[in-house]
């Protein structure tokens, strides 16, 4: 089976940084996704990385390092509405490459 | 450009009573297509996914079930409601582009609650 692990909550303030982890457990690891998702609203996508390193997304960057499991999705001039729910998601050919989704961070951005 | 749409938005049903959620998805062909099902402050638990017409993997043993009448029709259904069957319910598609990234597209979401 897969399995994610991500922080449950996290805060901070208005124009700041902030990072969330996640790491996982899966069989024949593809790639690791980021999705956003407002209250009451559908999740969106946000980032993909399949080989090590950093991807930049204008004020998103997502990491991923594959021998240590481990994923960071890195949110730069946090903005209120950057309040939302983030979920990393693993694709997997052990999952048949459909994404299987970690519980999601709650972040909650501070004036 | 692609749009999926799912209906209805919010619905409450009685215990016992049927359900019947629908999905469709307008500017792509053979999509990948999924359900999805978000409980109150959890993850996305996969239902059900779909590679073409007919073709159904489940992924949940439960009193629900799936269909796809048509390349773009995805609909979740159910003979008897549970009140552990509340919660969101997400349709998703993704492209079959062969990059394995498999990036979903939601839909806005159908709103179930069984009392």
């Amino acid at each position: 089976g897969q399995s994610l692990e991500q922080p449950s909550e996290v805060t901070a303030v208005e124009g700041a940084i902030v990072q969330i982890n996640c790491t996982y457990q899966t069989s024949g690891f593809y790639g690791l996704s980021w999705y956003q998702q407002h209250d009451g609203g559908a999740p969106t996508f946000l980032s993909y990385n399949a080989l090590d390193g950093l991807e930049e997304t204008g004020r998103f960057s997502s990491f991923l390092s594959r021998s240590d499991s481990y994923g960071y999705l890195l949110l730069q001039e946090l903005q209120m509405k950057d309040s939302a729910s983030y979920f990393c998601a693993v694709t997997a050919s052990g999952g048949s490459y459909i994404p299987t989704f970690g519980r999601g961070t709650s972040l909650i951005v501070h004036p | 450009s692609q749009t999926i749409h799912q209906w209805p938005a919010t619905l409450v049903q009685p215990v016992g009573s049927p359900l019947s959620l629908e999905c469709t998805v307008e500017g792509t062909s053979n999509p990948n297509l999924y359900w999805y099902r978000q409980a109150a402050g959890r993850g996305l638990q996969l239902l059900f996914y779909s590679i073409g017409i007919g073709q159904i993997s489940s992924e949940v043993p439960q009193n629900l079930s799936a269909s796809r009448p048509q390349d773009r029709q995805f609909i979740l259904s159910s003979k008897k409601l549970l009140l552990s069957d509340s919660g969101f319910y997400l349709c998703a598609w993704s492209p079959v582009d062969g990059s394995g990234a498999n990036v979903l597209t939601f839909g806005a979401g159908s709103r179930l609650t069984v009392l």
